[in-house]
């Protein structure tokens, strides 16, 4: 089946670091990623959605400057997270798909933890 | 407004033991549902998806069906095992464009 493998699992970072999460497709081409965030025992918030090539579109209240996507080839999407504080720790999964009427497949997601 | 809802929000069952979770929706237009399987720290996995023509979908010891009438899906899982512990969301497509409404999600605990 489709794998998706983000990179890292898991990062512990000081306060003011820049972050960089990787989202590979590993046995197919995608179109299109999507980036999500999750906090413990609620469900995944989108965060933005890229094409291969074109800039990212984010949803409501996600800062485009703090997090930073870049969706340069059809096999990879990074998300930056820019001088993070401790309340940008979270859970962050990404999803590809390669086309519209492909399922997402998930990334095994980042756990994010901002001394 | 577009939204999901998901029913129980948390669950126990033995072992071995059935169990139904819900899913109420008031995404339109509809194009299709998903239900995902979430292990603790892991991404979700697809379970099924169903779309406006199909009433009942398996996946081994996962049955879900879907009432595009009332707007209702449920997740059966028959014969539950300790693997079964885990959040199961529920996902609805307005179109096959890229949006997607996620529901708070059911977390399931199966124990021996």
């Amino acid at each position: 089946g489709a794998v998706v493998s983000q990179h890292p699992s898991w990062v512990i970072c000081k306060s003011g670091t820049s972050v960089k999460i990787e989202c590979r497709s590993l046995d197919f081409q995608a179109t299109t990623m999507f980036w999500y965030r999750q906090f413990p025992k609620q469900s995944l918030m989108l965060m933005a959605t890229s094409n291969e090539g074109s800039k990212a579109t984010y949803e409501q209240g996600v800062e485009k400057d703090k997090f930073l996507i870049n969706h340069a080839s059809l096999t990879l999407s990074t998300l930056t997270v820019t001088s993070a504080h401790p309340e940008d720790s979270s859970f962050y999964i990404c999803s590809a798909r390669a086309s519209f009427n492909q399922p997402q497949h998930f990334g095994d997601g980042t756990r994010l933890s901002i001394l | 407004k577009n939204q999901v809802e998901q029913s129980p929000q948390s669950l126990i069952i033995l072992e071995g033991k059935n169990c139904t979770l819900q899913c109420n929706y008031t995404v339109s237009p509809f194009s299709n549902l998903r239900w995902y399987k979430q292990d603790t720290g892991r991404g979700p996995v697809s379970l099924t998806i169903m779309t406006f023509s199909e009433n009942t979908k398996s996946n081994g010891r996962y049955t879900a069906t879907l009432d595009a009438d009332t707007k209702q899906s449920s997740l059966h899982i028959t014969a539950s095992q300790l693997s079964d512990s885990a959040s199961y969301i529920c996902v609805v497509s307005p179109n096959t464009g890229n949006q997607f409404y996620f529901g708070t999600g059911t977390s399931l605990t199966v124990i021996p």
